[in-house]
Protein backbone atom coordinates (compact mmCIF):
# COMPACT_ATOMS: atom_id res chain seq x y z
CA UNK A 1 0.00 0.00 0.00
CA UNK A 2 1.08 3.80 -0.17
CA UNK A 3 0.42 4.08 3.63
CA UNK A 4 2.70 3.71 6.40
CA UNK A 5 2.15 -0.01 7.80
CA UNK A 6 3.80 -1.38 10.99
CA UNK A 7 3.93 -4.85 12.61
CA UNK A 8 2.79 -6.30 14.59
CA UNK A 9 -0.61 -4.68 14.72
CA UNK A 10 -0.84 -6.48 18.24
CA UNK A 11 1.48 -7.89 20.92
CA UNK A 12 1.16 -9.73 23.72
CA UNK A 13 4.29 -10.39 25.70
CA UNK A 14 5.59 -11.62 29.57
CA UNK A 15 7.85 -9.27 31.31
CA UNK A 16 11.48 -9.48 30.48
CA UNK A 17 10.78 -10.64 26.71
CA UNK A 18 12.45 -8.45 24.03
CA UNK A 19 9.95 -6.95 21.49
CA UNK A 20 10.43 -5.70 17.82
CA UNK A 21 8.67 -3.54 16.21
CA UNK A 22 8.77 -2.55 12.20
CA UNK A 23 8.07 0.42 10.29
CA UNK A 24 7.57 1.32 6.80
CA UNK A 25 7.60 4.72 5.71
CA UNK A 26 6.07 6.21 2.72
CA UNK A 27 8.50 5.67 -0.12
CA UNK A 28 10.47 8.67 -0.80
CA UNK A 29 9.83 10.35 3.00
CA UNK A 30 13.28 10.90 4.69
CA UNK A 31 12.18 11.32 7.77
CA UNK A 32 10.92 9.20 10.00
CA UNK A 33 9.45 9.90 13.52
CA UNK A 34 8.61 7.25 16.37
CA UNK A 35 5.91 7.86 18.92
CA UNK A 36 3.96 6.36 21.90
CA UNK A 37 0.71 6.92 23.29
CA UNK A 38 0.33 5.09 27.02
CA UNK A 39 -3.66 5.03 27.95
CA UNK A 40 -4.92 8.58 28.73
CA UNK A 41 -1.67 10.23 27.29
CA UNK A 42 -0.68 11.91 24.10
CA UNK A 43 1.71 11.24 22.10
CA UNK A 44 5.09 10.94 23.46
CA UNK A 45 8.20 11.20 21.13
CA UNK A 46 11.08 8.54 20.80
CA UNK A 47 13.58 8.74 17.81
CA UNK A 48 13.75 10.87 15.07
CA UNK A 49 15.67 9.64 11.73
CA UNK A 50 16.47 12.02 8.61
CA UNK A 51 18.47 10.59 5.81
CA UNK A 52 21.60 9.64 6.49
CA UNK A 53 21.93 12.10 9.52
CA UNK A 54 22.76 10.48 13.24
CA UNK A 55 19.22 9.99 14.58
CA UNK A 56 17.67 12.38 17.17
CA UNK A 57 16.97 9.45 20.29
CA UNK A 58 16.29 12.71 22.68
CA UNK A 59 13.21 10.90 23.35
CA UNK A 60 14.09 7.37 24.25
CA UNK A 61 13.06 6.76 28.08
CA UNK A 62 16.01 4.44 28.81
CA UNK A 63 18.31 2.20 27.45
CA UNK A 64 16.46 -0.87 26.94
CA UNK A 65 14.71 1.19 24.25
CA UNK A 66 17.14 1.31 20.60
CA UNK A 67 15.61 1.67 16.98
CA UNK A 68 17.89 1.20 13.93
CA UNK A 69 16.37 2.33 10.12
CA UNK A 70 18.21 1.45 7.37
CA UNK A 71 18.87 4.40 4.95
CA UNK A 72 15.68 5.66 3.96
CA UNK A 73 13.37 2.93 3.84
CA UNK A 74 12.42 0.04 6.77
CA UNK A 75 12.90 1.35 10.80
CA UNK A 76 12.88 -1.41 14.04
CA UNK A 77 12.21 -0.42 17.56
CA UNK A 78 13.62 -2.50 20.06
CA UNK A 79 12.51 -2.69 23.48
CA UNK A 80 14.62 -5.05 26.01
CA UNK A 81 13.60 -6.55 28.31
CA UNK A 82 10.51 -5.21 28.89
CA UNK A 83 8.22 -3.44 31.73
CA UNK A 84 4.65 -3.58 32.33
CA UNK A 85 5.20 0.50 31.61
CA UNK A 86 6.35 -0.16 28.44
CA UNK A 87 2.63 -1.08 27.32
CA UNK A 88 1.67 1.60 24.99
CA UNK A 89 0.48 2.20 21.21
CA UNK A 90 3.61 2.74 19.58
CA UNK A 91 3.58 5.06 16.29
CA UNK A 92 5.07 5.41 13.26
CA UNK A 93 5.04 8.69 11.12
CA UNK A 94 6.87 9.51 8.26
CA UNK A 95 6.90 12.60 6.09
CA UNK A 96 8.89 14.42 3.03
CA UNK A 97 11.21 16.24 5.24
CA UNK A 98 11.73 16.93 9.29
CA UNK A 99 9.70 19.02 11.45
CA UNK A 100 8.65 22.70 10.67
CA UNK A 101 7.57 22.16 6.83
CA UNK A 102 5.12 19.57 6.16
CA UNK A 103 2.73 16.79 8.11
CA UNK A 104 3.17 13.80 9.23
CA UNK A 105 1.91 10.47 8.11
CA UNK A 106 0.98 7.99 10.38
CA UNK A 107 0.92 4.33 10.66
CA UNK A 108 -1.89 2.47 12.31
CA UNK A 109 0.18 1.73 15.26
CA UNK A 110 1.38 -1.44 17.00
CA UNK A 111 -0.06 -2.08 20.58
CA UNK A 112 2.00 -3.84 22.75
CA UNK A 113 0.81 -5.20 25.78
CA UNK A 114 3.55 -6.40 28.89
CA UNK A 115 1.31 -9.14 31.09
CA UNK B 1 6.56 18.67 30.90
CA UNK B 2 3.72 19.24 28.51
CA UNK B 3 4.54 21.93 26.11
CA UNK B 4 1.46 21.57 24.42
CA UNK B 5 -1.61 21.39 26.77
CA UNK B 6 -5.16 20.24 25.67
CA UNK B 7 -6.93 20.71 28.59
CA UNK B 8 -10.62 19.78 27.69
CA UNK B 9 -10.55 15.73 27.44
CA UNK B 10 -13.77 15.76 25.94
CA UNK B 11 -16.38 17.89 23.31
CA UNK B 12 -20.08 17.14 22.93
CA UNK B 13 -21.46 18.97 20.01
CA UNK B 14 -24.97 18.51 18.26
CA UNK B 15 -25.04 18.01 14.86
CA UNK B 16 -24.64 21.36 12.43
CA UNK B 17 -23.59 23.66 14.94
CA UNK B 18 -19.62 24.62 15.93
CA UNK B 19 -17.09 22.33 17.80
CA UNK B 20 -14.81 24.49 19.39
CA UNK B 21 -11.52 22.56 20.07
CA UNK B 22 -8.62 24.74 22.11
CA UNK B 23 -4.75 24.03 22.62
CA UNK B 24 -2.15 26.01 24.67
CA UNK B 25 1.48 25.86 24.08
CA UNK B 26 4.69 27.18 26.41
CA UNK B 27 7.01 27.10 24.00
CA UNK B 28 7.25 30.56 22.44
CA UNK B 29 9.75 29.04 20.04
CA UNK B 30 7.08 26.77 18.08
CA UNK B 31 6.23 28.10 14.93
CA UNK B 32 4.10 25.19 12.90
CA UNK B 33 1.17 23.75 14.48
CA UNK B 34 -1.09 21.13 13.24
CA UNK B 35 -4.25 19.60 13.95
CA UNK B 36 -4.71 15.89 13.89
CA UNK B 37 -7.86 13.53 13.66
CA UNK B 38 -8.04 10.16 15.17
CA UNK B 39 -10.21 7.14 15.05
CA UNK B 40 -10.22 3.96 17.15
CA UNK B 41 -7.76 1.21 15.85
CA UNK B 42 -6.03 4.05 13.31
CA UNK B 43 -3.02 5.95 13.15
CA UNK B 44 -4.02 9.57 13.73
CA UNK B 45 -4.45 11.50 10.40
CA UNK B 46 -3.35 15.38 9.42
CA UNK B 47 -6.22 18.20 9.18
CA UNK B 48 -4.94 21.22 8.91
CA UNK B 49 -2.00 23.22 9.47
CA UNK B 50 -1.22 27.16 10.28
CA UNK B 51 2.32 28.87 9.93
CA UNK B 52 3.14 31.45 12.96
CA UNK B 53 3.05 34.15 10.21
CA UNK B 54 -0.82 33.40 10.07
CA UNK B 55 -2.94 33.86 12.38
CA UNK B 56 -5.70 32.04 10.38
CA UNK B 57 -6.43 29.28 7.95
CA UNK B 58 -9.33 28.09 6.80
CA UNK B 59 -9.70 25.05 4.72
CA UNK B 60 -13.47 23.81 4.10
CA UNK B 61 -15.46 23.50 7.66
CA UNK B 62 -12.79 23.36 9.04
CA UNK B 63 -10.83 26.91 10.25
CA UNK B 64 -7.64 26.93 13.01
CA UNK B 65 -7.12 30.15 14.51
CA UNK B 66 -3.63 31.15 16.32
CA UNK B 67 -3.12 33.40 19.05
CA UNK B 68 0.66 33.83 19.22
CA UNK B 69 0.39 36.34 22.28
CA UNK B 70 -1.58 34.09 24.41
CA UNK B 71 -0.02 30.95 22.88
CA UNK B 72 -2.89 29.74 22.09
CA UNK B 73 -4.77 28.26 18.69
CA UNK B 74 -8.27 26.89 18.57
CA UNK B 75 -9.84 24.53 15.72
CA UNK B 76 -13.57 25.46 14.53
CA UNK B 77 -15.52 22.96 12.68
CA UNK B 78 -19.00 24.04 11.37
CA UNK B 79 -21.07 23.09 10.99
CA UNK B 80 -20.38 19.83 12.95
CA UNK B 81 -21.28 16.20 11.40
CA UNK B 82 -21.83 12.41 12.88
CA UNK B 83 -18.65 11.58 11.28
CA UNK B 84 -16.31 13.96 12.93
CA UNK B 85 -16.76 12.30 16.15
CA UNK B 86 -12.93 10.86 16.82
CA UNK B 87 -10.03 12.45 18.91
CA UNK B 88 -8.26 15.45 18.15
CA UNK B 89 -4.57 16.13 18.74
CA UNK B 90 -2.84 19.41 18.67
CA UNK B 91 0.53 19.51 17.67
CA UNK B 92 3.57 22.10 17.49
CA UNK B 93 7.35 22.37 16.33
CA UNK B 94 10.08 24.87 15.85
CA UNK B 95 12.26 25.59 13.18
CA UNK B 96 14.97 24.47 15.62
CA UNK B 97 14.20 21.12 16.15
CA UNK B 98 13.12 18.00 15.29
CA UNK B 99 10.17 16.75 16.77
CA UNK B 100 6.34 17.70 16.68
CA UNK B 101 5.09 17.87 19.96
CA UNK B 102 1.70 16.62 21.09
CA UNK B 103 -1.33 17.63 23.02
CA UNK B 104 -3.30 14.76 24.73
CA UNK B 105 -6.36 14.82 23.10
CA UNK B 106 -9.90 16.23 23.12
CA UNK B 107 -12.32 13.62 21.90
CA UNK B 108 -15.16 15.14 20.24
CA UNK B 109 -18.84 13.79 19.53
CA UNK B 110 -21.03 15.18 17.40
CA UNK B 111 -24.65 13.99 18.21
CA UNK B 112 -26.83 13.64 15.78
Amino acid sequence: GAGVSQSPSNKVTEKGKDVELRCDPISGHTALYWYRQRLGQGLEFLIYFQGNSAPDKSGLPSDRFSAERTGESVSTLTIQRTQQEDSAVYLCASSWSGANTGELFFGEGSRLTVL
Amino acid sequence: DQQVKQNSPSLSVQEGRISILNCDYTNSMFDYFLWYKKYPAEGPTFLISISSIKDKNEDGRFTVFLNKSAKHLSLHIVPSQPGDSAVYFCAASANTGNQFYFGTGTSLTVIP
